[in-house]
């Protein structure tokens, strides 16, 4: 039962506009909610991370919202930029020693 | 830039051989998680450890795989004997303690022939 759902796995956006992606958990005592952007042969680069006590945190072009109630969180990209295109995972974790559970990541293009 | 450093990038082995990748986490982190990702698949946890010990091994196939990180510092992780199905990009990554954000390597493409 995949408790973080990153129900769709592909998008495609414009260079300059905005880029949503979203995740779902099913997990109640997740606190913790991260980004992960990956690259082909790499491994995945931490981007941006929200607590559960908050609703939205920022950093740059990225903005991560959390929805508790719905058990939803998004993150903004804009304005979107070619780089940009990767694979991205969204992970939740609990509080203490549990740990990182990530999503099955949704492919992100920009295009030119 | 403190990075997360794994060898080697790539391992091509025969089914039946054993197979060994490493880790040396980033300075001072005291958490190291070795992960597996299959192909289209998110990162799935394989072992955790707290300094040298083992936090979570619960998915970690214990008849095949082990890891070990004697020292607290870097870590190994064995496949003996390696399947088919092992084939998998194999990552490691580390964080300062378990509240925090993991830090990931670049991982070992293992393919099993």
């Amino acid at each position: 039962d995949q408790q973080v759902k990153q129900n769709s796995p592909s998008l495609s956006v414009q260079e300059g506009r905005i880029s949503i992606l979203n995740c779902d958990y099913t997990n109640s005592m997740f606190d913790y909610f991260l980004w992960y952007k990956k690259y082909p042969a790499e491994g995945p680069t931490f981007l941006i991370s929200i607590s559960s006590i908050k609703d939205k945190n920022e950093d740059g072009r990225f903005t991560v919202f959390l929805n508790k109630s719905a058990k939803h969180l998004s993150l903004h990209i804009v304005p979107s930029q070619p780089g940009d295109s990767a694979v991205y995972f969204c992970a939740a974790r609990g509080s203490g020693n549990t740990p990182l559970v990530f999503g099955k990541g949704t492919r992100l293009s920009v295009i030119a | 830039e403190a990075e997360v450093a794994q060898s080697p990038r790539y391992k091509i082995t025969e089914k039946s051989q054993a197979v060994a990748f490493w880790c040396d986490p980033i300075s001072g982190h005291a958490t190291l998680y070795w992960y597996r990702q299959i192909l289209g698949q998110g990162p799935e946890l394989l072992v955790q450890f707290q300094d040298e010990s083992v936090v979570d091994d619960s998915q970690l196939p214990k008849d095949r795989f082990s890891a070990e990180r004697l020292k607290g510092v870097d870590s190994t992780l064995k496949i003996q004997p390696a399947e088919l199905g092992d084939s998998a990009m194999y990552l490691c990554a580390s964080s300062l303690d378990e509240n925090t954000e993991a830090f990931f390597g670049q991982g070992t493409r293992l393919t099993v022939v």
